[in-house]
């Protein structure tokens, strides 16, 4: 099991570019989640996903869209980097609150660090 | 809204002692649950141990024990016979139980984090 992997792990944008970030867990988790960790501040949720197909906003989604076409995959995109979203990336996964007490456990991926100029 | 606040931006702690960090929340929801994640300096975020607030026992894993105290808020973590590998970014998370089915997902409010050194 590679559990959650994120790809890729740096990335170097300019102001305007777009770029995806790609979020694969191999657990058949149900839900998945991106966050982005800025210094001095806890995770903060950007988007997130209860099942395949599905999507819903977190607290700061502005900026960012997600797409989960397959169970096993959570894709984040900016449209149009700002400097404002640099920041390091995380992607998490959990099986469901369905899958009994220990199903809201979430599992977090590396870490993806972008810059943008 | 719920807010997690961890007051200590830095702890330091000499290897075999024994360290408390601590965490507050504010909630007005009487079930809910409590986390702790490490995150070392790989940067992944690695689950440490979690509380339900229905749970008047205090959860263990290994080293790592949490002090619950509901009433106040309280949610504490005590690693005893700290290792150098304990060294990491510690953060609390709270989930608040499910309001409306599934759709609401599992999510996690964070605290700032508490940098957790540990001397040799």
């Amino acid at each position: 099991n590679a559990g959650v992997t994120q790809t890729p792990k740096f990335r170097v944008l300019k102001t305007g570019q777009s770029m995806t970030l790609l979020c694969a867990q191999d657990m058949n988790h149900e839900y998945m989640y991106w966050y982005r960790q800025d210094p001095g501040m806890g995770l903060r949720l950007i988007h997130y996903s209860v099942g395949e197909g599905t999507t819903a906003k977190g607290e700061v989604p502005d900026g960012y869209n997600v797409s989960r076409l397959k169970k096993q995959n959570f894709l984040l995109g900016l449209e149009s980097a700002a400097p404002s979203q640099t920041s390091v990336y995380f992607c998490a996964s959990s099986y469901g609150l369905l899958a009994g007490p220990e199903g809201d456990t979430q599992y977090f991926g590396p870490g993806t660090r972008l810059t943008v100029l | 809204a719920q807010t997690v606040t961890q007051s200590q931006p830095e702890m330091s702690v000499q290897e075999a002692e024994t360290v408390t960090l601590s965490c507050t929340y504010d909630t007005s929801e009487s079930d809910y649950y409590l986390f702790w994640y490490k995150q070392p300096p790989s940067r992944q975020m690695i689950l440490v141990i979690r509380q339900e607030a229905y749970k008047q026992q205090n959860a263990t894993e290994n080293r790592f024990s949490v002090n619950f105290q509901k009433a106040a808020k309280s949610f504490s973590l005590k690693i005893s016979d700290s290792q150098l590998g304990d060294a990491a970014m510690y953060f609390c998370a709270y989930r608040s139980p499910l309001g409306e089915g599934e759709t609401s997902g599992s999510r996690l409010t964070f605290g700032e984090g508490t940098q957790l050194t540990v001397n040799p």
